[in-house]
């Protein structure tokens, strides 16, 4: 089956640059999704890529796809104590979204 | 516009009980999904309406969950009896078109002792 697999922690200094990154299996993707979940509170959808592009850029998220490789990534530009929280990537298979485990970003002070 | 919501936010029922959670999509939104988070493992999908239909329920782990969408509005995702495996966190997501721009609730916990 579909699998989509991301490391689970990761620990930053705030203002330093946090890369989040995400392996997938499915290259029939049409898009591929970045989620936040901060403590206590939903998923919320912060950003995607379509799958013909290899870079989407939006203020201080910036998604790299690699198809060949199948590999996503994040990276969060001056990270700051609120961007702690853990970051889902998801694809999608016949509508529905296959999740990794998430990441734990942890930002100190 | 309002997000997804979700009731209750927490439920905690002894092995054996039923339960009932309930999820309102987003205005509009015709695609209706449930998903879960047992502890330590990925969110997974559990089923699909498109308005009142289900459309996919192949990630429904068995019987004993039954989910509906009368009417094509708000869902309920009912559990009986419910297990100790049971326990996890239960999202709910809604989209305009399928698969695109998934927009999640806060989710419902459910701790079955």
């Amino acid at each position: 089956g579909e699998d989509v697999e991301q490391s689970l922690f990761l620990s930053v200094r705030e203002g330093d640059s946090s890369v989040i990154n995400c392996t997938y299996t499915d290259s029939s993707s049409t898009y591929l999704y970045w989620y936040k979940q901060e403590p206590g509170a939903g998923l919320q959808l912060l950003t995607y890529i379509f799958s013909n592009m290899d870079m989407k850029q939006d203020q201080r998220l910036t998604v790299l796809l690699n198809k060949k490789d199948k590999h996503l990534s994040l990276r969060i530009a001056d990270t700051q104590t609120g961007d702690s929280a853990i970051y889902f990537c998801a694809e999608v298979d016949q509508g529905n979204l296959i999740f990794g485990k998430g990441t734990k970003l942890s930002v100190k002070p | 516009e309002a997000g997804v919501t979700q009731f209750p936010s927490h439920s905690v029922i002894e092995k054996g009980q039923t339960v009932t959670l309930r999820c309102d999509p987003i205005s509009g939104h015709d695609n209706l999904y449930w998903y879960r988070r047992v502890m330590g493992k990925e969110i997974k999908f559990l089923l699909h309406f498109v308005k009142e239909s289900k459309q996919d329920e192949s990630g429904m782990p068995n019987n004993r969950f039954l989910a509906e969408r009368t009417g094509g509005t708000y869902s309920t995702l009912k559990v009986q009896p419910a297990e100790l495996e049971d326990s996890g966190v239960y999202f709910c997501a809604s989209s305009r078109d399928r698969g695109y721009e998934q927009y999640f609730g806060p989710g419902t916990r459910l701790t079955v002792t």
